[in-house]
C-alpha cells in the first residue's frame, strides 16, 4: 500500500514562473492537508480538501495561491508568479476521513520548492 | 486559538544518555497530542499520540510522553538514545471541534546524538 506520494521532490522556479506541485493520497483517503515549512520553522497549515470541495483555506496566503483536489487525480497546490519568500517545504497529509486528528495524518515526503 | 511551544531548538547528546525534549501548548479546549519525527530530507512520521485515558504513551521505538493537563506540557523521552535517533523532532496538538482536526505543529527540536 504505498504511502502520500508528492511529486516533484524538489523544484526549482525562477521568481514570476508558477509552480505545481502534487500529491496523490494513500488509497482509500479522501481528505487532503497542505502545510508549508519554512527554513527553521515548524509546519503551518495551508488548506484541507475533500473531493473537488475546499472546506478550510484559512492558512492559504490571499494572492497567488490555490488548491484543488478533482474527483479524478492528485491534489495540485499552485502557485503564481513565485517570489523568494516561497521557498520552503509543501507537505501533504491525507487521511481516511475529517477526524484526521483521530488517527494521525499520514505525511508525503514533501516537495521542496527553491525560488532563484 | 492554540499554539505549541518547544523550548529546545536543538539538543545535543552522547550515545547511551537519557533525552528529554520538551513540549507546552497553550489551548482554550481539549486537544490530542502527537509527537512527530522529521529524518533529514524527509517526510513527517507520527511517533506517537494521546487521544484519552492513560497519560504515558509509549512508541515502539523507546521513546514515551507524557500528558500533564495541568502544566498543560506533553514531553518526549528516551532512556538510552541510539545515533539513529539524530532527527528533528515536532510536537503538534488538533483541537477537539465537530468538524475535522488540523495540526498546529510547534517549531521543532533538532536532536543530534554524537557517538
Amino acid at each position: 500500500n504505498a504511502g502520500v506520494m508528492q511529486n516533484p521532490r524538489h523544484l526549482v522556479r525562477r521568481r514570476g514562473q508558477e509552480a505545481r506541485l502534487r500529491c496523490s493520497p494513500m488509497k482509500g483517503h479522501s481528505h487532503v492537508y497542505w502545510y508549508r515549512q519554512l527554513p527553521e520553522e515548524g509546519l503551518k497549515f495551508m488548506v484541507y480538501l475533500q473531493k473537488e470541495n475546499i472546506i478550510d483555506e484559512s492558512g492559504m496566503p490571499k494572492e497567488r495561491f490555490s488548491a484543488e483536489f478533482p474527483k479524478e487525480g492528485p491534489s495540485i497546490l499552485r502557485i503564481q508568479q513565485v517570489v523568494r519568500g516561497d521557498s520552503a517545504a509543501y507537505f501533504c497529509a491525507s487521511s481516511p476521513a475529517s477526524r484526521g486528528g483521530n488517527y494521525g495524518y499520514t505525511f508525503g515526503s514533501g516537495t521542496r520548492l527553491t525560488v532563484v | 486559538a492554540q499554539s505549541v511551544t518547544q523550548l529546545d531548538s536543538q539538543v545535543p547528546v552522547f550515545e547511551e544518555a537519557p533525552v528529554e525534549l520538551r513540549c507546552n501548548y497553550s489551548s482554550s479546549v481539549s486537544v490530542y497530542l502527537f509527537w512527530y519525527v522529521q529524518y533529514p530530507n524527509q517526510g513527517l512520521q507520527l511517533l506517537l499520540k494521546y487521544l484519552s485515558g492513560s497519560t504515558l504513551v509509549e512508541s515502539i521505538n523507546g521513546f514515551e510522553a507524557e500528558f500533564n493537563k495541568s502544566q498543560t506540557s506533553f514531553h518526549l523521552r528516551k532512556p538510552s538514545v541510539h545515533i539513529s535517533d539524530t532527527a528533528e523532532y515536532f510536537c503538534a496538538v488538533s483541537p477537539f471541534s465537530g468538524g475535522y482536526n488540523k495540526l498546529i505543529f510547534g517549531a521543532g527540536t533538532r536532536l543530534a546524538v554524537h557517538p
